[in-house]
């Protein structure tokens, strides 16, 4: 199994410029996740997508961030335009299944660094 | 305000040591998982917990859930370097709602 796909690894971009982050769930996995990594924050949640449709975007930090995920396969992240403080690991992950008491196994990828300068 | 908060935020050890890292709540969680997490990856699952008072081993690693379901505790018996990582608890407070993680523990065992 592929596991789950993100691209590209590290992306290095001037402040003001649009970033856009890409993710390939596991086959058959109905939820998607993105979160984003720092050391002063944590694992945070941004958005989650169950079936396609996103759920809960609380944890979108502002309106410079957006996400989508128009098929079962394929989900990407945009940030415009980017910022210093943007500075981050942002991983994506899948999911079979978040109903109930019990959350399902979340996949994650292997991340995507992102540096603005 | 951190709803997981992990403890020790960073533990060094020497190999053949044990220790245990906590990660406490004010909230019950219907369910409550433990991840790894090494440099350059995403987290891995461990295990998840479910019922309070639930202990489970995966060979040197013994997690246990609170009674309450408040809280977790991870114990390793014998830590060896491949032991180090992050080690990240998340749970579900809510059925259907999305995992909460707690900013993790960094373990460094060195041989």
């Amino acid at each position: 199994d592929a596991g789950v796909i993100q691209s590209p690894r590290h992306e290095v971009t001037e402040m003001g410029q649009e970033v856009t982050l890409r993710c390939k769930p596991i086959s058959g996995h109905n939820s998607l996740f993105w979160y984003r990594q720092t050391m002063m924050r944590g694992l945070e949640l941004l958005i989650y997508f169950n079936n396609n449709v996103p759920i809960d975007d609380s944890g979108m930090p502002e309106d410079r961030f957006s996400a989508k995920m128009p098929n079962a396969s394929f989900s990407t992240l945009k940030i415009q335009p980017s910022e210093p403080r943007d500075s981050a690991v942002y991983f994506c992950a899948s999911s079979f299944g978040t109903s109930g008491r019990i959350a399902g196994e979340q996949y994650f990828g292997p991340g995507t660094r992102l540096t603005v300068t | 305000t951190q709803l997981l908060e992990q403890s020790p935020q960073f533990l060094s050890i020497q190999e053949g040591e044990n220790l245990t890292v906590y990660c406490n709540s004010s909230s019950v969680f219907s369910s409550l998982q433990w991840y790894r997490q090494e440099p350059g990856e995403g987290p891995v699952l461990l295990v998840t917990v479910v019922t309070g008072g639930e202990v489970k081993k995966l060979k040197r690693l013994t997690f246990q859930f609170g009674d309450a379901r408040k809280d977790s505790s991870l114990h390793i018996t014998a830590a060896q370097p491949g032991d180090t990582g992050l080690y990240l608890c998340a749970g579900v407070v809510q059925a259907g709602t999305a995992l909460i993680f707690g900013k993790g523990t960094t373990l460094s065992v060195s041989s």
